[in-house]
C-alpha cells in the first residue's frame, strides 16, 4: 500500500461547481502537506501549504487538514475551465529533509 | 530568474549513452530537490542538496546517476549508460531551506531513450 492514496479521477465537473480533492496518508510523521496543480507538459505549481490540522482559505482555495483521520482535503468554489489539470497532494515530515511524499495525482475537467 | 529553471526541456538519446541535466534554482534558494516524473511511478523524490551537500544518496535508482551542485547554485542530474526504464520526466525544486519551506518546481527535463 502506498503512503499516500489520491484517487485519479478523472473528475468532470461544470464550470462554476464546487469541487472536492481528497488524500488519504498512513504515515503519522507528516506534519506539513501541500496541494500542487499541474498542466499539460509543465511543472507542479504550488497552491496551498499548510502545516499540521485546521483550514486554510486562499482565494477560491480552502486546503483542510484532519491529522486525526489522517486525511486531507482542497475545495475549489466557483470552479473554471482554466482550472482543468491535475492536482498532486504531497506531504514530508518535520526532519532534516523535507522530502516530499506525492499522491498519484486526479485529473480535473472543468467544462464550459 | 524567476523561478527554477531547467535544461534541457526535452532530450531524447540512444540507450547506453550519458547525459546532463541542469538546474538553476530560485536565487537565493539554499536547498535543491530532483525528483521523477513517470507514468507508473508518479512523482518520487531522488535527492537533495543543503547548500552544495548532498547528506542522503539513498533515493538515486542506481549507482548511474549522480548529482552535484555548485556555487550553491547549478545543480546537474548526471545519468550514465542510459536505460530504456530511464525515460521520465526529471524535476527539480527549490526551497529558501530546509527548514518549513515550500518547495518550487522547475517545468523538468522530458528525457526518452530509444
Amino acid at each position: 500500500q502506498k503512503e499516500v492514496e489520491q484517487d485519479p479521477g478523472p473528475l468532470s465537473v461544470p464550470e462554476g461547481a464546487i469541487v472536492s480533492l481528497n488524500c488519504t496518508y498512513s504515515n503519522s510523521a507528516f506534519q506539513y502537506f501541500m496541494w500542487y496543480r499541474q498542466y499539460s507538459r509543465k511543472g507542479p505549481e504550488l497552491l496551498m501549504y499548510t502545516y499540521s490540522s485546521g483550514n486554510k482559505e486562499d482565494g477560491r482555495f480552502t486546503a483542510q487538514v484532519d491529522k486525526s483521520s489522517k486525511y486531507i482535503s482542497l475545495f475549489i468554489r466557483d470552479s473554471q475551465p482554466s482550472d482543468s489539470a491535475t492536482y498532486l497532494c504531497a506531504m514530508s515530515n518535520a526532519g532534516s529533509a523535507r522530502q516530499l511524499t506525492f499522491g498519484s495525482g486526479t485529473q480535473l475537467t472543468v467544462l464550459p | 530568474g524567476a523561478g527554477v529553471s531547467q535544461s534541457p526541456s526535452n532530450k531524447v538519446t540512444e540507450k547506453g549513452k550519458d547525459v546532463e541535466l541542469r538546474c538553476d534554482p530560485i536565487s537565493g534558494h539554499t536547498a535543491l530537490y530532483w525528483y521523477r516524473q513517470s507514468l507508473g511511478q508518479g512523482l518520487e523524490f531522488l535527492i537533495y542538496f543543503q547548500g552544495n551537500s548532498a547528506p542522503d544518496k539513498s533515493g538515486l535508482p542506481s549507482d548511474r546517476f549522480s548529482a552535484e551542485r555548485t556555487g550553491e547554485s547549478v545543480s546537474t542530474l548526471t545519468i550514465q549508460r542510459t536505460q530504456q526504464e530511464d525515460s521520465a520526466v526529471y524535476l527539480c525544486a527549490s526551497s529558501f531551506n530546509l527548514a518549513d519551506q515550500p518547495q518550487h518546481f522547475g517545468d523538468g527535463t522530458r528525457l526518452s531513450i530509444l
